[in-house]
């Protein structure tokens, strides 16, 4: 499996600003995906990050509030634009090799918007 | 689209019993179920996963049955540890060609095994 390490590992912003949350993966990986998991729930994928394109959004999430990036097959970010305390959530980055291989996750970024 | 649904939400079992995590899901066309364990404060990991193709996959301690016609799956946890305490996710997809399916994924089950 891949290793992902994202950064940073916690946070705590203030509202009305932007964190810029990083994933690297120690290989090439065809997918990479952004869930937001908010306090005691489920995952929910926020986008697809393709690389050299725009993201692919889920519905309920838009590129002006989480612009992500994706610049080659090994990294990504995801920015979490004009935050409010709803935006307070672990913010995961997941990886597969091929669409119809397995998922792997980072270890998340817990960010806390005050 | 599709949708999981998971049940407990939480568990509470003894050192050494069995635990039974069940999910169900809503799109026939689903064809993966991986099972994810999350610690606490640390990101899920796959613990062990099923294609439509077969009805039961086994490693170690742990087992995932699949039953197609009634559109649901389980986890069965054996000889449970303290260590097994966490999180489990259930997720159903559909995967097949070069398109990417969304892994859609149940509510979660807090496992709690005491010593």
């Amino acid at each position: 499996s891949a290793v992902i390490s994202q950064k940073p590992s916690r946070d705590i912003c203030q509202r009305g600003t932007s964190l810029t949350i990083q994933c690297q993966v120690d290989s090439q990986v065809t997918m990479m995906f952004w869930y937001r998991q908010q306090p005691g729930q489920s995952l929910t994928l926020i986008a697809t990050a393709n690389q050299g394109s725009e993201a692919t959004y889920e519905s309920g999430f838009v590129i002006d509030k989480f612009p992500i990036s994706r610049p080659n097959l090994t990294f990504s970010t995801l920015t979490v634009s004009n935050m409010s305390p709803e935006d307070s959530s672990i913010y995961l980055c997941s990886v597969s090799g091929q669409p119809n291989t397995e998922a792997f996750f980072g270890q998340g970024t817990r960010l806390t918007v005050v | 689209g599709e949708n999981v649904e998971q049940h407990p939400s939480t568990l509470s079992v003894q050192e050494g019993d069995s635990a039974v995590i069940k999910c169900t899901y809503s799109d026939s066309a689903s064809n993966y179920f991986p099972w994810y364990k999350q610690e606490l404060g640390k990101g899920p990991q796959l613990i062990i996963d099923i294609r439509s193709n077969v009805g039961e996959k086994k490693d170690q301690r742990i087992a995932v049955t699949l039953n197609k016609t009634a559109k649901h799956f389980s986890l069965h946890i054996t000889e449970t540890q303290p260590e097994d305490s966490a999180v489990y996710f259930c997720a159903a997809s559909k995967r097949g060609g070069t398109g990417f399916q969304k892994l859609v994924f149940g509510t979660g089950t807090r496992l709690l095994v005491s010593p």
